[in-house]
């Protein structure tokens, strides 16, 4: 199994440019998560989803937008990127019954 | 809202000694409590968690201790090692959404040889 798997690790965008980070999970988890995590500030929840078809909003929505694709694959759409969104952004997932989330690798994401 | 303040944000001990990084919690009805270990660039594993029907856990150099009454909790890692050296981040389950985790500010953990 591969765990959570997260694409691309590395990105760099201008302002006012728009982006998809991509989440796929195959351990077969109802829940999904995105994070982002910034210096001294831990983890903060941006979005979220509790199964497939249903989305909710975290801490941190505003600028961004999900998808979850189908169970697998939970998607984060920037659709205007801005220097405040430069960040670390982790996508997680958890199996219904559990209350451990699993976290992908991460996505470094700069904006200028 | 709800919070979790985690303290101190940076701690450095010799190798051997005992660490220990405290969380303060503010919901009362969170009932399970996460601590997490992210090495540079990589991201966090779960290393231990407790559940408010439990006081204390411990696995091998690990412990957490639980105070729901005062609404904190500590990790403690007793005989540190070089390996040890990472960010820590505590969480409490958000009770007032789907299984939504709260995390501290995370606790640097330099280990000296």
């Amino acid at each position: 199994n591969a765990g959570v798997t997260q694409t691309p690790k590395f990105q760099v965008l201008k302002t006012g440019q728009s982006m998809t980070l991509q989440c796929a999970q195959d351990m077969n988890h109802n829940s999904m998560y995105w994070y982002r995590q910034d210096p001294g500030m831990g983890l903060r929840l941006i979005y979220y989803s509790a199964s497939e078809g249903t989305t909710d909003k975290g801490e941190v929505p505003n600028g961004y937008n999900v998808s979850r694709l189908n169970k697998r694959e939970f998607s984060l759409r920037l659709e205007s990127a801005a220097p405040s969104q430069t960040s670390v952004y982790f996508c997680a997932s958890r199996s219904q019954g559990a209350n451990e989330q699993y976290f992908g690798p991460g996505t470094r994401l700069t904006v200028t | 809202g709800e919070n979790v303040e985690q303290h101190p944000s940076t701690l450095s001990v010799q190798e051997g000694d005992s660490a220990v990084i405290k969380c303060t919690y503010s919901d009362s009805a969170s009932n399970y409590f996460p601590w997490y270990k992210q090495e540079l660039g990589k991201r966090p594993q779960l290393i231990i968690d407790i559940r408010s029907n439990v006081g204390e856990k411990k696995d091998q150099r690990i412990a957490v201790t639980l105070n729901k009454t005062a609404k904190h909790f500590s990790l403690h890692i007793t005989e540190t090692q070089p390996e040890d050296s990472a960010v820590y981040f505590c969480a409490a389950h958000y009770s007032g959404g789907y299984n939504k985790l709260i995390f501290g500010a995370g606790t640097r953990l330099a280990v000296h040889p």
